[in-house]
């Protein structure tokens, strides 16, 4: 079964950091681009970051360059979002997706919550 | 980067119904164009891909059809289980953008 499994969701506070990981398994991970897409509360979909699938290329959304940096580890089937500098706007659910790089998401995992406050 | 808008926000249909959601860019993304299902508490679901491809799965009562700027979904019999916000993502161009998303409730 194809399956994504994000954590290292939780409390930070302002200006703080946070790393999240997603676990992929079920498919060739080595062979797709990973995705991270979030949800504010009560809000929409907001694409986040996207690394190929040999890792070589990397695009960011405006509101988190330079702030966020987004990695894999093809021998362990994981990619990563190192989060810097948090402030309220970054609350949300974080989901991790794949796919193609450069196309629509087809596979998605269930998200893990940050919550960015004092 | 282009914006992608939806609408209407909300649409309320009986069981039964058709429903047409529409999205639209800002600029022309040919057919670079998906559209995704979301319910609550639930990780997005891919309905359509090339603004008219049903991905792996999804019934034939769900339709995309347009180009460019101007983008249709349609849902031909709603069932109860397609109540759900629904958004349009364009991969055309970095950043990949979502619209606002239609909220399909039961009339």
């Amino acid at each position: 079964e194809v399956q994504l499994l994000e954590s290292g969701g939780g409390l930070v506070q302002p200006g703080g950091s946070l790393r999240l990981s997603c676990a992929a398994s079920g498919f060739t991970f080595s062979s797709y681009a990973m995705n991270w897409v979030r949800q504010a509360p009560g809000k929409g979909l907001e694409w986040v970051s996207v690394i190929s699938n040999s890792g070589d290329s990397t695009y960011y959304a405006d509101s988190v360059k330079g702030r966020f940096t987004i990695s894999r580890d093809n021998s362990k089937n994981t990619v990563a979002l190192q989060m810097s500098s948090l402030s309220a706007e970054d609350t949300a659910v974080y989901f991790c997706a794949s796919g193609n790089l450069g196309y629509y998401m087809d596979v998605w995992g269930k998200g893990t919550t940050v919550t960015v406050s004092s | 980067e282009i914006v992608m808008t939806q609408s209407p926000a909300t649409l309320s249909v009986s069981p039964g119904e058709r429903a047409t959601l529409s999205c639209r860019a800002s600029q022309s993304v040919s057919s670079y164009l998906a559209w995704y299902q979301q319910k609550p508490g639930q990780a997005p679901r891919l309905l359509i891909y090339g603004a008219s491809t049903r991905a792996t799965g999804i019934p034939a009562r769900f339709s995309g059809s347009g180009s460019g700027t101007e983008f249709t979904l349609s849902i031909s019999s709603l069932q109860s289980e397609d109540f759900a916000v629904y958004y349009c993502l364009q991969y055309k161009n970095w950043p990949l953008t979502f619209g606002g998303g239609t909220k399909v409730e039961i009339k």
